[in-house]
């Protein structure tokens, strides 16, 4: 079975910090998907990354990097200078290659104060 | 880049009625739709996979009688809530999984509101 685990509930932080949302998971597949989702208070899904279980180069998007470790099974998300229009809920997704169903984190509610 | 309606946005009824929703891919064929849902300050439950053409698939605990899923065509699934109870309201989100990318593409519906009164 799958299981995505993000421990934040909620993080605050004022403009200009540093944001790094953990996401932990568990899989027996060898052929899986990350995701990275946005959920912005309007309740649409922003998608904002996909890593395949293959491809362990973390990857950088202007304010945004993540950093995927097989090793420990994490895939964190950082948002470097956060800014206030950062605040939402951020989820962490994982699918197989068999059903493509995704499953995911509870989620973490990030707050950008200015 | 891929494309889903979700409509309507919102919708208030009435206890005991039914309630419609539709999840459409406008420039993208999707053989496979995922129905979810989503209760204030939680995560997305996956209720059913929908597959075109064939019965849709029902997460454990989800009643099928309930939630009635049509995937009539390669761009349309609908999802009716029937008899409606207080119970019911939250908020529901499609996703559709892009034929050409099956790996790739989850494109997600804006979501719809279901307030039931």
């Amino acid at each position: 079975a799958q299981k995505v685990t993000q421990a934040q509930t909620e993080i605050s932080v004022v403009e200009k910090e540093d944001v790094t949302l953990d996401c932990v998971y568990e899989t027996r597949d060898t052929t899986y998907y990350l995701f990275w989702y946005k959920q912005p208070p309007s309740g649409e899904l922003v998608f904002l990354i996909r890593r395949n279980s293959f491809d362990e180069q973390n990857e950088i998007s202007g304010r945004y990097s993540w950093n995927f470790q097989k090793s420990t099974s994490s895939f964190n998300f950082t948002i470097t200078a956060s800014q206030v229009v950062d605040s939402a809920v951020y989820f962490c997704a994982l699918s197989d290659s068999n059903d493509y169903k995704l499953s995911f984190g509870a989620g973490t509610t990030v707050t950008v104060r200015a | 880049g891929a494309v889903v309606s979700q409509h309507p946005s919102w919708v208030i009824c009435k206890s005991g009625t039914s309630v419609k929703i539709e999840c459409r891919s406008l420039d993208f064929q999707a053989t496979t739709m995922f129905w979810y849902r989503q209760f204030p300050k939680q995560s997305l439950m996956l209720m059913a996979t929908s597959n075109e053409g064939s019965k849709a698939t029902y997460e454990q605990g989800v009643e099928k009688d309930k939630f009635l899923i049509n995937h009539a065509s390669l761009t349309l699934s609908t999802l009716t809530v029937t008899s409606a109870h207080p119970e019911d309201s939250s908020f529901y989100i499609c996703s559709a999984r892009d034929d050409r990318d099956p790996n790739y593409g989850y494109t997600f519906g804006s979501g719809t509101r279901l307030t039931v009164v």
